[in-house]
């Protein structure tokens, strides 16, 4: 049972444009959303994360948006870079315990 | 040396070999965790443990034993393993077990299963 769905395998964008990334979960428990991003031989880092009291985070170039009816968050970042290129995955848990689900991640890519 | 490290980075083995993953974390965190990464598939979690004690187990084979004799460092021991065993093992920490904590990943162990 996948908890947590990115459901675009792979995304392509152009350096400076808008990269939407898009994560939908089913478990209505969930109480905090993370990013994480990760480049080839090396583990996942973390990138933004977002509470359930919440709608959106900001970070500089990064926006996390969490729409809890929809069950649906997404992850802006504005201009892309190159350097941006990289495997993200969504994850969630609840507040009782950091059991982490994950998506399946998808891969963006920049174009310079 | 920072952050969490992990050993191996990359493992062959047979499927009749006995083998160890060791992961060690110099944050000073209380959770430690052992995730599974198959190609094009979530992270799996495998185990959890919080102060040294094991917290959880989601259906783990018994081939996969985990170990944690204090909290900077985790190990994966491995016997028999099958082909389908072939992943990235993730090693991963963070401060307490409370739900938002950031875990911190390693860069994994890519093990391969002949």
């Amino acid at each position: 049972d996948q908890q947590v769905k990115q459901n675009s395998p792979s995304l392509s964008v152009q350096e400076g444009r808008i990269s939407i990334l898009n994560c939908d979960y089913t478990n209505s428990m969930f109480d905090y959303f993370l990013w994480y991003k990760k480049y080839p031989a090396e583990g996942p880092t973390f990138l933004i994360s977002i509470s359930s009291i919440k709608d959106k985070n900001e970070d500089g170039r990064f926006t996390v948006f969490l729409n809890k009816s929809a069950k649906h968050l997404s992850l802006h970042i504005v201009p892309s870079q190159p350097g941006d290129s990289a495997v993200y995955f969504c994850a969630a848990s609840a507040q009782n315990n950091n059991d982490m689900r994950f998506g399946a991640g998808t891969r963006l890519t920049v174009k310079p | 040396e920072t952050g969490v490290t992990q050993t191996p980075r990359h493992l062959v083995m047979g499927m009749t070999n006995k083998k160890s993953l060791k992961c060690e974390q110099h944050l000073g965190h209380n959770a430690m965790y052992w995730y599974k990464q198959s190609a094009k598939k979530p992270l799996e979690l495998m185990f959890v443990y919080n102060f040294k004690e094991q917290t959880e187990n989601n259906s783990v084979p018994s081939r996969f034993s985990p170990e944690c004799p204090n909290s900077s460092h985790l190990f994966l021991h491995l016997h028999t393993l099958q082909p389908e065993d072939s992943a990235l093992y993730l090693c991963a920490s963070s401060p307490a077990l409370a739900g938002g904590d950031t875990q911190y990943f390693g860069p994994g162990t890519r093990l391969t299963v002949l």
